[in-house]
């Protein structure tokens, strides 16, 4: 089982370049999330979706959009990259719709760095 | 403001000893999250519980909703362990997170 697969891994972009992350679960989740993580802060939520064709803001949404493509793929999108979005970007998905409530699973993770 | 606080931040123990790290909240919660990250690697899942104690092999986790706390203990640490431990608390369909405790276990 593949679990939470995030491409790209790495990635570098000189500020105004535009990307999209890519994330995909095959757990049939409802929930998926993006997090950034820089040093010191906890994980800190950018955006999330509850479920297929619903997406809500979290604590860091500046800067980004997402695409709820369909159940299995949620993707994070920098329109114009600024350096103080470098950071590792993490896409997790988890089951809430039922209890016990099933934990979160995460994506290895993507380095972006803007120049 | 952060709504998760851990305790301590960094911590260093011989290959053996019995540890504790701690996790206290501010909100109301429906479930606890621990979580496990290696240094440049993923994040792992622990335990999620919403009330009572888990145990998994050498780890086990306790909750008290009535206290906002929960602890996450290691039995016999061995330089495996070696990671940071991260709580977090779900509000809603929100995760919130607490910066981690950082543990090095010493051979």
């Amino acid at each position: 089982n593949a679990g939470v697969t995030q491409t790209p891994k790495f990635q570098v972009l000189k500020t105004g370049q535009s990307m999209t992350l890519q994330c995909a679960q095959d757990m049939n989740h409802n929930s998926m999330y993006w997090y950034r993580q820089d040093p010191g802060m906890g994980l800190r939520l950018i955006y999330y979706s509850a479920s297929e064709g619903t997406t809500d803001k979290g604590e860091v949404p500046n800067g980004y959009n997402v695409s709820r493509l369909n159940k299995r793929e949620f993707s994070l999108r920098l329109e114009s990259a600024a350096p103080s979005q470098t950071s590792v970007y993490f896409c997790a998905s988890s089951e809430l719709t039922d209890y016990p409530y099933q934990p979160q699973h995460f994506g290895d993770g993507t380095r972006l760095s803007i120049l | 403001k952060n709504e998760v606080e851990q305790s301590p931040q960094n911590l260093t123990a011989q290959e053996g000893e019995f540890i504790t790290i701690n996790c206290s909240y501010s909100v109301g919660i429906s479930a606890l999250h621990w979580l496990q990250q290696h240094p440049g690697g993923g994040i792992v899942s622990l335990f999620m519980l919403s009330s009572g104690k888990k145990k998994h092999g050498r780890l086990i986790a306790t909750i008290n909703i009535q206290e906002k706390h929960s602890s996450l203990h290691i039995t016999a640490s061995h330089p495996r362990d070696s990671a940071v431990y991260i709580c977090a608390v779900l509000t809603g369909n929100q995760f919130y997170f607490g910066t981690g405790t950082s543990l090095t276990v010493i051979p």
